[in-house]
């Protein structure tokens, strides 16, 4: 079965600090990975996702993650965070079918002024 | 563009109550949908999924259950609401490779 470890619960970063946020993940084939964001009280926004080719992959909002297949990482970072980058991250996983997505339980940024 | 819509947005129930969450979904035909649940803030977890009219697939035996009576519409239901059903409840779509999913703004659930 595929899962997906954030080893972070909460990270506490200064306002133009770099970001990274870490993931693994377990999968027996090569998977799709996606990053999300939710805001308190809010749906899930799709930051990014990899499916192939180019294993650093660029999204929105100033964000990129990098595949790295031996070790079955997807971290996320950013150059630069901004106050508005306070949130709670996700990680996922999927084979590519129609059974859905795995997540992570989430990392918590802080952004500290 | 594709737009998903999910109503109601805020509820608050009384044990032993009936459940109906409602969500549609514009602009695309035959997506996949799903409905998810995020219990106290932490994770998600996938309650079912839809590859068709008529089509549900559970992920988890529990009080609710699932309908699509429509190709682009997903419901969500209870007979008899339990405390614990209480959450923050996501339907979603996908369509397309990778089956990127793409989520609603979510409905609060509180069951009291």
């Amino acid at each position: 079965a595929q899962s997906v470890t954030q080893p972070d619960i909460h990270i506490t970063v200064s306002e133009g600090a770099s970001l990274e946020l870490r993931c693994n993940y377990s999968y027996g084939a090569t998977p799709y990975l996606f990053w999300y964001v939710q805001s308190p009280g809010q749906g899930l926004q799709l930051l990014l996702k990899y499916f192939s080719g180019d294993t650093l992959v660029q999204g929105i909002k100033g964000f990129e993650a990098e595949f790295k297949r031996s070790q079955s990482s997807f971290n996320l970072r950013k150059p630069s965070v901004h106050w508005s980058d306070a949130a709670e991250y996700f990680c996922a996983v999927s084979g590519g079918g129609a059974d859905g997505l795995t997540f992570g339980k989430g990392t918590h940024l802080i952004i500290q002024p | 563009s594709q737009t998903i819509h999910q109503w109601p947005a805020t509820l608050v129930q009384p044990v032993g109550s009936p459940l109906s969450l409602e969500c549609t979904v514009e602009g695309t035909s035959n997506p996949n949908l799903y409905w998810y649940r995020q219990a106290a803030g932490r994770g998600l977890q996938l309650l079912f999924y839809s590859v068709g009219i008529g089509q549900i697939s559970s992920e988890v035996p529990q009080n609710l259950s699932a309908s699509r009576p429509q190709d682009r519409q997903f419901i969500l239901s209870s007979k008899k609401l339990l405390l614990s059903d209480s959450g923050f409840y996501l339907c979603a779509w996908s369509v397309g490779e990778g089956n990127t999913i793409y989520f609603g703004e979510g409905s609060w659930l509180t069951v009291v």
